[in-house]
């Protein structure tokens, strides 16, 4: 059964605009939510995290966005560049951390 | 530089033969995790070690064993129980999984893609 759900498989857009990669999850008692960003041939590398204390968390170009009443997460990069396209993955936990739980990854394409 | 270093990066073998399939990290972490990826699916957890000889089933153990000799080091053989092998393998590692969680995030390797023949 499948906790953390990525329902979008793919995301195009336009370098320079807003991208929004959205993440599900039923089990509301995760503590700690995290980003990863995936290039072809290459592991994940950690992007960004959220507390389940928080709704938001700010780095640069990314924000997360955490809706705990919806079970929603929401991955903001803005403005979007060539770069970021990559596979997007995101995670739950425990504040124990003995297990991640990842969805299925949103393959996003920002076009030049 | 520290990493986790992943070995080989292709790998194929014949039905019914046991591969190892081999997860150095030199970042001095005390978990490390095995992840399996198909096609359309996340990752998913077969093994993981919270400290030396020790080590936990995950989601989908079956047909795969793990050693934690050193701290280092977290091999993963996938045995002739396991009925469909061939996917792509990830090795991770964090600080602790003991302690709060918060920025200690995964580090991954680069993975292993294992094809039976």
């Amino acid at each position: 059964d499948q906790q953390v759900k990525q329902n979008s498989p793919s995301l195009s857009v336009q370098e320079g605009r807003i991208s929004i990669l959205n993440c599900d999850y039923t089990n509301s008692m995760f503590d700690y939510f995290l980003w990863y960003k995936k290039y072809p041939a290459e592991g994940p590398t950690f992007l960004i995290s959220i507390s389940s204390i928080k709704d938001k968390n700010e780095d640069g170009r990314f924000t997360v966005f955490l809706n705990k009443s919806a079970k929603h997460l929401s991955l903001h990069i803005v403005p979007s560049q060539p770069g970021d396209s990559a596979v997007y993955f995101c995670a739950a936990t425990f504040y124990t951390g003995n297990q991640f739980y990842f969805g299925t990854g949103t393959s996003l394409t920002v076009i030049p | 530089d520290g990493g986790i270093t992943q070995s080989p990066k292709y790998l194929f073998r014949k039905e019914g033969q046991n591969v190892t399939l081999s997860c150095e990290q030199n970042l001095n972490h005390d978990a490390m995790y095995w992840y399996r990826q198909d096609p359309g699916q996340g990752l998913r957890l077969i093994y993981y070690s919270q400290i030396v000889n020790d080590f936990q089933k995950g989601d989908i153990a079956e047909g795969y064993s793990v050693s934690r000799e050193k701290k280092e080091s977290f091999p993963l053989t996938v045995t002739s129980a396991q009925k469909n092998p061939t996917a792509f393998y990830l090795c991770a590692s964090s600080i602790s999984s003991f302690f709060d969680i918060s920025n200690q995030p995964q580090h991954f390797g680069d993975g292993t893609r294992l094809s039976i023949l």
